[in-house]
């Protein structure tokens, strides 16, 4: 059964590095999504992404963050400076089209210290 | 504002009964309704999903309501197994909106044996 994978499952990075995420979503879905969970709460959605540009992103999809789809594979999320606060679950989803099932992957947990 | 939220945070049932998760949504341009199952240390996992032209929609042991009326949602597990322990997310899609899920906040499921 096609999956999205996230890649790594577990970052430790120190406050104000620089982190990229990586995900690879299903081969033939279109849209593309970053998520986040801190621990204990909702999953709250940061961007989507579809014919390589940003379609709809929320308040926390800041100028600290951007996503990119550098080959015809890989999706990525990058932290320019992270933050104490951006330590959570990290979730990479994809979906066909609008409106459908959004796959997620099984996340990236982001440290910062 | 836009959220989506979960009358109970925890739920406890007995092996073999049946189950009901509740959720309200406030977005009345939300057109299309999920839940999702996460399992801890996972990622969401779709169970069933809803478009708003319908009220009801059934699956293999699940049951997803809507009602539009009172924007509420509600998931129901036939014959709950242990298995089913998880937490349970409903997620509400904003007409073009890129595809974004506004989760709700998750409802704990526990099955006794």
């Amino acid at each position: 059964e096609p999956e999205v994978t996230q890649t790594p499952s577990h970052q430790v990075t120190q406050m104000g590095q620089e982190v990229i995420l990586r995900c690879v979503p299903i081969s033939n879905h279109l849209y593309f999504y970053w998520y986040r969970q801190i621990l204990g709460q909702k999953v709250e959605f940061l961007v989507s992404f579809y014919n390589n540009e940003i379609s709809e992103k929320s308040e926390i999809f800041d100028d600290q963050f951007s996503v990119e789809r550098p080959d015809g594979s890989n999706f990525t999320l990058k932290i320019r400076s992270t933050k104490l606060e951006d330590s959570a679950m990290y979730f990479c989803a994809s979906s066909e089209e609008t409106s459908t099932e959004a796959f997620f992957g099984q996340g990236t947990r982001l440290t910062v210290v | 504002g836009e959220s989506v939220g979960l009358h109970l945070p925890t739920l406890s049932v007995q092996e073999g009964d049946n189950s009901i998760i509740n959720c309200a949504y406030s977005n009345s341009a939300s057109d299309y309704f999920i839940w999702y199952k996460q399992e801890s240390g996972k990622g969401p996992q779709f169970i069933i999903d809803i478009r708003s032209n319908m009220d009801k929609r059934q699956g293999q042991r699940v049951t997803v309501l809507l009602n539009k009326t009172v924007k509420h949602l509600s998931l129901q597990i036939a014959a709950t197994q242990p298995g089913d322990s998880a937490v349970y997310f409903c997620a509400e899609s904003p007409y073009n909106q890129g595809g974004k899920l506004i989760f709700g906040q998750g409802t704990e499921l526990s099955v006794k044996p």
